[in-house]
């Protein structure tokens, strides 16, 4: 069956912190997988997209990477921002294009 | 500039009483997407469609239709609402099906069924 999982459901740091959201798949055939950021009340903003040759992927203070072989990717947040205090997205895309959207992370930044 | 938009963003209807969600884009992007998305859980992919070809998701109820009069613009009706429709709508749309390409999300309607 088609999967995607992430971990922690939620997650609580201090600003500035950083921190590592983690994503595992069953999808298969794999095509790309990606992170989506979404406010609350607001719909997924892409933050990066890979395919499976793809190691990293970098946006800004973003960094996402993909293990193809093990079926794990990671979002890793630096130095976090009280405007990154939102739900992120692990959606991972097949080759018919159809998308498997994972639960989400929520993430909140406190001062 | 937004690229995707969605109006209303808030909508309230009574039980049973039709309603339809706007979406356009600004993207001229072939395939737009609906998604319901229930609070904290991941969006529910409902229909697209790839230029004028309408793609029913197989669970999708027959309560929920959708239209596409030009490349522009989609429509989601909802015939009867159920206070189980109440959800957050997604519009989304993406250059092509599959591949690399990113799908852009409206910043969604918020239906309440009174």
């Amino acid at each position: 069956k088609n999967q995607v999982e992430q971990s922690p459901q939620s997650l609580i740091i201090l600003e500035g912190k950083n921190c590592t959201l983690q994503c595992n798949y069953t999808v298969s055939p794999f095509s790309n997988l990606r992170w989506y950021k979404q406010d609350t009340g607001r719909g997924p903003v892409s933050l990066t997209i890979m395919t499976f040759s793809e190691n990293t992927k970098s946006n800004g203070r973003y960094t996402a990477t993909l293990d193809a072989d093990t079926k794990q990717s990671s979002l890793h947040i630096t130095a976090s921002q009280l405007s990154d205090s939102a739900s992120y997205i692990c959606v991972v895309g097949g080759n018919t294009g159809k998308l498997i959207f994972g639960q989400g992370t929520t993430l909140q930044v406190k001062p | 500039d937004a690229m995707v938009i969605q109006n209303p963003r808030y909508q309230v209807t009574q039980f049973g009483k039709p309603v339809t969600l706007s979406c356009s884009q600004t993207l001229n992007h072939n395939v737009m997407y609906w998604y319901q998305q229930k609070s904290s859980q991941a969006p529910k992919l409902l229909f697209h469609y790839y230029d004028k070809d309408f793609n029913n998701e197989a669970d999708t109820p027959d309560n929920f239709q959708s239209r596409r009069p030009n490349t522009s613009f989609c429509f989601l009706d909802i015939r009867s609402p159920g206070l189980g429709d109440a959800a957050m709508y997604l519009c989304a749309t993406s250059r092509v099906r599959g591949g690399r390409d990113t799908q852009y999300f409206g910043p969604g309607t918020r239906l309440t069924v009174l």
